[in-house]
């Protein structure tokens, strides 16, 4: 089945840091990836839509200035989150999409910021 | 928007037994209906999906159903395992939205 990658799979990081997180789809072209944030015994929460050129789509109460998304090519999208601070600690997952109805989720990112 | 609702409270089931979980939608009919696994500290796994217009799918010992009157879709495993233990999701789309329910976290005990 089609794999998808993250990079790291976790993070320590001081507050006021910059992150970035890489997901790769490894065995097939994405066009549309998506980036999800999971506090702990809560759903996944899409943050943004990302579609391969051109810019993301970010979901109602996501500030597009702290998560920066760049969409360069067919297999990779990276997620940075910048000036971090504790309340941005959290697993952070992206998943491929591979067709209309069909998304591969990455293993998650988590996130510390001390 | 939608509102999705999963059982907060794990199930526990004996090894053997049919394991149900539901997950409730409670705006528009979703045009499909998926459900994932989720272990923890991991991503989710997709498992089946069932589309607006299908009652019912089965994918060897998993089996959904979709009821768009009760606005419902029940996840069945049967002949559960140990190793079915984890925590399962279900998401919705439509309107080129998705929703995901908080999951329902089921123990097979042995």
């Amino acid at each position: 089945g089609a794999v998808v990658s993250q990079h790291p799979s976790w993070v320590i990081c001081k507050s006021g840091t910059s992150v970035k997180i890489e997901c790769r789809s490894l065995d097939f072209q994405a066009t549309t990836m998506f980036w999800y944030r999971q506090f702990p015994k809560q759903s996944l929460m899409l943050m943004a839509t990302s579609n391969e050129g051109s810019k993301a789509t970010y979901e109602q109460g996501v500030e597009k200035d702290k998560f920066l998304i760049n969409h360069a090519s067919l297999t990779l999208s990276t997620l940075t989150v910048t000036s971090a601070h504790p309340e941005d600690s959290s697993f952070y997952i992206c998943s491929a999409g591979a067709g209309a109805d069909t998304q591969y989720f990455g293993p998650g990112t988590r996130l510390t910021v001390l | 928007s939608q509102k999705i609702e999963q059982n907060s409270e794990a199930l526990n089931i004996q090894e053997g037994k049919t394991a149900t979980l539901t997950c409730n939608y409670t705006n528009y009919s979703p045009a499909y209906l998926q459900w994932y696994r989720q272990d923890p500290g991991r991503g989710p796994v997709f498992l089946l999906l069932i589309r607006e217009n299908e009652k019912e799918k089965r994918k060897e010992r998993l089996k959904v159903t979709f009821d768009t009157t009760l606005k419902q879709s029940l996840f069945h495993i049967t002949a559960s395992q140990p190793a079915d233990s984890a925590t399962y999701l279900c998401l919705v789309y439509n309107f080129n939205k998705f929703y995901f329910g908080s999951g329902t976290k089921l123990n097979v005990k042995p």
